[in-house]
């Protein structure tokens, strides 16, 4: 029963650096989603896709890329960290949107500090 | 675009009290509602999801939730709250639109005291 794995689960980075999180779902999900959770902000989205090859931004995409090669996997690409992307990151997959929209199940998170 | 307001950023209640969460949403169309749950160092859990059929939503843990379009709000009740019901809430939106996209409130912190 895995459901939306994400690794790593924390991670420190200095500025300037890249790095990818990883995102898997098992469940054959279609649509997939990157959030960022600051405090007292809620969630943010960042990039979403809606199938395999199909990628398009959220609302705050700047500093980050996405790629969609296959239905299990998400990941998130971070270049040149900044100060500003220290955050918790969430990822999530649902299986449909519209009237056929169960809401999303996420995974645990990935908490980021860049310094 | 959607937007999500919960009021209260924090709220405390005594174990076995009510538990009133509240969330206003704007949209022009019909919407897609739900509550979603965190405790802490997890990811979000749902709890209820409203999608144009009931208007009185019952979830996990007790919880419920009702869609009162005329006041475009979707708040969440558990009439005894239990320590285990401490965690952060989040309430979000989508609709027929875009339904693939989730609009979330800010979340509320719940506090159960003994």
């Amino acid at each position: 029963n895995a459901g939306v794995t994400q690794t790593p689960k924390f991670r420190i980075l200095k500025i300037g650096q890249s790095m990818t999180l990883q995102c898997t779902q098992d469940m054959n999900h279609n649509y997939m989603y990157w959030y960022r959770q600051d405090p007292g902000m809620g969630l943010k989205l960042i990039y979403y896709s809606v199938g395999a090859g199909i990628t398009d931004k959220g609302e705050v995409p700047n500093g980050y890329n996405v790629s969609r090669s296959t239905t299990e996997d998400f990941p998130l690409r971070l270049e040149l960290a900044a100060p500003s992307q220290t955050s918790v990151y969430f990822c999530a997959s649902s299986y449909g949107a519209g009237a056929s929209n169960y809401g999303y199940t996420f995974g645990s998170g990935t908490r980021l500090t860049v310094v | 675009a959607q937007s999500v307001t919960q009021l209260g950023s924090h709220v405390s209640v005594s174990e076995g009290a009510l538990v009133l969460l509240r969330c206003n949403y704007s949209s022009s169309v019909p919407p897609y509602l739900f509550w979603y749950v965190q405790y802490p160092n997890q990811g979000l859990q749902l709890l209820l999801k409203y999608t144009s059929a009931a208007t009185l939503v019952k979830g996990i843990n007790g919880f419920e939730a009702e869609f009162k379009k005329s006041e475009t709000s979707f708040h969440l009740t558990k009439p005894s709250a239990h320590m285990s019901d401490a965690a952060e809430y989040f309430c979000a939106v989508s609709d027929w639109n875009t339904g693939n996209q989730f609009y979330f409130g800010t979340g509320t912190s719940l506090t159960v005291i003994p």
